[in-house]
């Protein structure tokens, strides 16, 4: 079976940093992505793992342990418009289908 | 925005009824992947296409079907609707059927049954 576990919400300060946590266990796995979406909108890529270490990319890091099934996003100098839903999903390598958490719901208060 | 299309973006129907989907890719991309987002599931993968084949099938309902063309658009089918067939549908498309290929997400067609 798949199974992806992410915390279902977090709130965070404006200009903190928060680290989402996510722990997968899947049959088999290729990579692992973060996705942001917002209410009603369409998930937009942040970042890919598949190495593990970690991957920086402006306000938002990515970090992987394969050995662990274990992946965090950090999100840096947080604005109110980071509050949105955080989802974590892994590849595996029958097809491209990606394998998605149920979404960590962050708030950003001033 | 992403480059994918979907239309309808909101759709009302009956229980009982059938309705059709449909995703246009991103230019150049022959991968086309459905996914069903309802408040209590999240995002499930349901069916995928490269290139106008069947590529993968998730958790597809048997009311469900789906296609791509040889213009590389793809229609969702849903059948015999139930009011639990509620939910936003997502397209979404990547260059290759590969699993590193960041995939793109379309706007989604929100249904609701009543």
């Amino acid at each position: 079976g798949q199974n992806i576990d992410q915390p279902t919400e977090m709130t965070a300060t404006e200009g903190a940093i928060v680290q989402i946590n996510c722990t997968y266990q899947t049959s088999g796995f290729n990579g692992l992505f973060w996705y942001q979406q917002h209410a009603g909108e369409a998930p937009t890529f942040l970042s890919y793992n598949v190495l593990d270490g970690l991957e920086e990319k402006g306000r938002f890091s990515s970090f992987l342990s394969r050995s662990k099934g274990y992946s965090y996003l950090l999100l840096k100098e947080l604005q109110m418009k980071d509050s949105a839903s955080y989802l974590c999903a892994v590849t595996i390598p029958q097809g491209g289908k990606l394998i998605f958490g149920q979404g960590t719901e962050l708030s950003v208060k001033p | 925005d992403s480059g994918v299309t979907q239309t309808p973006k909101h759709l009302i129907t009956a229980t009982g009824q059938r309705v059709t989907l449909r995703c246009s890719p991103r230019s150049g991309d022959l991968s086309v992947y459905w996914y069903q987002q309802s408040l209590d599931q999240g995002l499930q993968f349901l069916i995928q296409y490269y290139n106008g084949e069947e590529r993968a099938k998730g958790n597809i309902l048997e009311r469900f079907s789906a296609q791509q063309f040889p213009d590389l658009h793809s229609e969702l089918n849903l059948s015999s609707l139930e009011l639990g067939d509620s939910a936003l549908y997502f397209c979404a498309s990547s260059p290759s059927p590969g699993t590193s290929d960041e995939q793109y997400f379309g706007p989604g067609t929100r249904l609701t049954v009543t």
